[in-house]
């Protein structure tokens, strides 16, 4: 079963415009992380936030996490038409060492329009 | 420096079949694991290998099976096929820290009439 919700499942934006996705989850997590998927592709993955961060930076993307509601935030700034794909979120239980599972949303589809 | 390769990249099975897909992972990562992509859905933890043992398995019935071999590639077994199973099959493989980040091969789709 997946943990995650995504919201908006569809995003559509002009090309230059900022790009905003949220997550919630359930469970007590080790981190989470933002994947990106091309059609049909494998997934790429983008920014893992641990735990004991609140903000993130990595290029055009920043991401938030507020555990105490549950939540998560994907901002893509400055989008671009290469950025249309669908973006998961995924959370990260770290066991032990080598152990590790995620669980994911469903997803957000973005489309960038030029 | 090769990223994760799985093969076959797609094929067709028939219902009461059985099929193995396989992954190599990155080389020097020691954990493979593998997820389900049913359309439009995010995708489902199957199996975690790390050192050729089974470290978590997802909500899956036994007709699905994995093992990993001593170069720690892996291969991802289902039997007795079922038009659900129709699905894209993703490897991703991961180094030995607590870091959490998967690096994904670009899946085998399999569908099943």
């Amino acid at each position: 079963s997946q943990q995650g919700e995504e919201d908006p499942q569809a995003l559509s934006i002009q090309e230059g415009e900022n790009a905003t996705m949220n997550c919630s989850y359930k469970t007590s997590i080790n981190n989470l992380q933002w994947y990106r998927q091309n059609s049909g592709r494998g997934l790429v993955h983008l920014i893992l936030i641990r735990s004991n961060e609140r903000e993130k930076h990595s290029g055009r993307l920043r991401v938030t996490l507020d555990t105490s509601k549950k939540s998560s935030s994907l901002l893509i700034t400055a989008s671009r038409a290469a950025d249309t794909a669908s973006y998961f979120c995924a959370t990260g239980v770290v066991a032990s060492e080598g152990a590790q599972k995620l669980v994911f949303g469903q997803g957000t589809r973005l489309t960038i329009n030029p | 420096d090769a990223g994760v390769t799985q093969s076959p990249t797609h094929l067709i099975k028939t219902r009461g079949q059985h099929v193995t897909l396989r992954c190599s992972p990155i080389s020097g990562h020691k954990s493979v694991s593998w997820y389900q992509q049913v359309l439009g859905q995010g995708p489902q933890f199957i199996f975690q290998y790390y050192e050729k043992e089974e470290r978590g398995r997802g909500n899956f019935p036994d007709r699905f099976s994995a093992r990993q071999f001593p170069n720690y590639s892996s291969e991802l077994n289902v039997n007795a096929l079922l038009l659900g199973d129709s699905a894209l099959y993703l490897c991703a493989s991961s180094g030995t820290g607590k870091t959490g980040e998967l690096f994904f091969g670009e899946g085998s789709r399999l569908t099943v009439l």
